[in-house]
C-alpha cells in the first residue's frame, strides 16, 4: 500500500499568514492527489484534486503543487473559515489512502 | 444537485455483521466514471478509506479489511450498500459514503456514527 505522510500533524497561525502543508507518498502517486477540508463534526469537503486542480466553488486563497512524491497544500491568507483539519488522498492505484491529517489552529 | 446519505444500525454488537446503506440522488451509477465509496473516521482519528464500486461494477477494498467488505449496487435503487462482518470496538467510527469522480470524493454524505458495544 502506498502510505501518505503529512506534516506539520498540527499547525499554530493567525488570520493573514500564509500556511503550508506537505503530503508525502511512500512511492510516485504522479499527480493523483487530492486535498480535502474537514470541520468537527462535518464531513470532509474537497479542495483540490489532480494534484493543483481547484474544485469549483472553492477560494482561489487555496492552492495546490507537487508531483511523484511531494505535494503541498498552500492557504495564501488564512482566513477564520480556514482552521479545520486537512487531509491528502492519493488515488493513484486501486488501492486508495489518506494522510493523517493536519489540524490547523489559531496562534 | 447530488445528494448522499447513509442509513444502518448505530449500535452493534462485537462480532456482529454491520450493514450501511448510502442512498443519494443527483447522479446515476449507471454513468461511465461514476463511483460511490466508503470511507470511516474513527473518534478524533483520521480518515480511512474502505472501499469502492464503480458504474461498470468494478469493486475494490481496503487492503487491511478485505476479508471483512463486501460493497454491492442497487442502480435501480440509486443505493450502494456496505457489509463489514465480524465488528469489533475498533471499528467505531462516522461510516461516510461519498460520491467519487475516478478516484477523489467530490460530495459526501454526513455520515453516520456506528458504536460497537455489547
Amino acid at each position: 500500500d502506498i502510505q501518505m505522510t503529512q506534516s506539520p500533524s498540527t499547525l499554530s497561525a493567525s488570520v493573514g499568514d500564509r500556511v503550508t502543508i506537505t503530503c508525502r507518498a511512500s512511492q510516485s502517486v504522479g499527480f493523483w492527489l487530492a486535498w480535502y477540508q474537514q470541520k468537527p463534526g462535518k464531513a470532509p469537503n474537497l479542495l483540490i484534486y489532480k494534484a493543483s486542480t481547484l474544485e469549483g466553488g472553492v477560494p482561489s486563497r487555496f492552492s495546490g503543487s507537487g508531483s511523484g512524491t511531494e505535494f503541498t497544500l498552500t492557504i495564501s491568507s488564512l482566513q477564520p473559515d480556514d482552521f479545520a483539519t486537512y487531509y491528502c488522498q492519493q488515488y493513484n492505484s486501486y488501492v486508495w489512502t489518506f494522510g493523517q491529517g493536519t489540524k490547523v489552529e489559531i496562534k | 444537485q447530488i445528494t448522499l446519505k447513509e442509513s444502518g444500525p448505530t449500535l452493534v454488537k462485537p462480532t456482529q455483521t454491520l450493514t450501511l446503506t448510502c442512498s443519494f440522488s443527483g447522479f446515476s451509477l449507471s454513468t461511465s466514471g461514476v463511483g460511490v465509496g466508503w470511507i470511516r473516521q474513527p473518534p478524533g482519528k483520521a480518515l480511512e478509506w474502505l472501499a469502492r464500486i464503480y458504474w461498470d461494477d468494478d469493486k475494490r477494498y481496503s487492503p487491511s479489511l478485505k476479508s471483512r467488505l463486501t460493497i454491492i449496487k442497487d442502480t435501480s435503487k440509486n443505493q450502494v450498500v456496505l457489509t463489514m462482518t465480524n465488528m469489533d470496538p475498533v471499528d467505531t467510527a462516522t461510516y461516510y459514503c461519498a460520491h467519487n469522480r475516478r478516484g477523489f470524493f467530490d460530495l459526501w454524505g454526513q455520515g453516520t456514527l456506528v458504536t460497537v458495544s455489547s
